[in-house]
């Protein structure tokens, strides 16, 4: 069965550190595989997708992620974050054909401190 | 760019009480989606439609229906309200089979 894991709840860092959240993935494929942002109030906002090819993908906002088949995983990375990243993030996995919903991961929280 | 509105950003109702919630989006996009979103559980698809008056459950319909008449638009109808059915719901959009999804601001829903 598909499912996808973001193992941090929350996380906290510093503005200007770099970060990087987890995401790993359950799928009998190849999958689609998305970052969605959601700012306190709003719907979510597509960050970046990786369909195919280079395995390193970049978004918007200055985020970047990378899909690892080996490890089945796809995590997020930002050199330095600013005040405005503090959000929740998900993962998402998509299948190929089928079905036409995305599965989500349960979110990581994003607090950053001055 | 996409752009998917939701009917209203927050919505208070009693036990029992049918509510209406309306999605419209102006990309003719082929498949929409409603989510509920709760802490701790992430999205959880409640129902999607891949065509005008076509429907499939997602993993949580139980007391909740569907109704797309229109390709822009789908609602989302709680038959019977309950405290439980308390949540953010979300709605969403997309061109085709597992493509990128473009989300509303969300509804806020109170069943008190």
């Amino acid at each position: 069965a598909q499912s996808v894991t973001q193992p941090d709840i929350h996380i906290t860092v510093s503005e200007g550190a770099s970060l990087e959240l987890r995401c790993n993935y359950s799928y009998g494929a190849t999958p689609y595989l998305f970052w969605y942002v959601q700012s306190p109030g709003q719907g979510l906002q597509l960050l970046l997708k990786y369909f195919s090819g280079d395995t390193l993908v970049q978004g918007i906002k200055g985020f970047e992620a990378e899909f690892k088949r080996s490890q089945s995983s796809f995590n997020l990375r930002k050199p330095s974050v600013h005040w405005s990243d503090a959000a929740e993030y998900f993962c998402a996995v998509g299948p190929l054909t089928g079905a036409n919903n995305l599965f989500f991961g349960t979110g990581t929280r994003l607090t950053v401190i001055p | 760019d996409v752009k998917v509105t939701q009917s209203s950003r927050y919505l208070v109702k009693r036990t029992g009480e049918k509510v209406f919630l309306e999605c419209v989006q102006d990309m003719d996009h082929e498949n929409m989606f409603w989510y509920r979103q709760d802490p701790g559980l992430g999205l959880r698809l409640i129902y999607f439609s891949y065509d005008v008056k076509m429907k499939e459950k997602g993993d949580i319909p139980e007391g909740y229906s569907v109704s797309r008449e229109k390709k822009e638009r789908f609602s989302l109808i709680l038959e019977s309200a309950s405290t439980n059915q308390t949540s953010m719901y979300l709605c969403a959009s997309s061109l085709q089979t597992g493509d990128t999804q473009y989300f509303g601001p969300g509804t806020r829903l109170t069943v008190l």
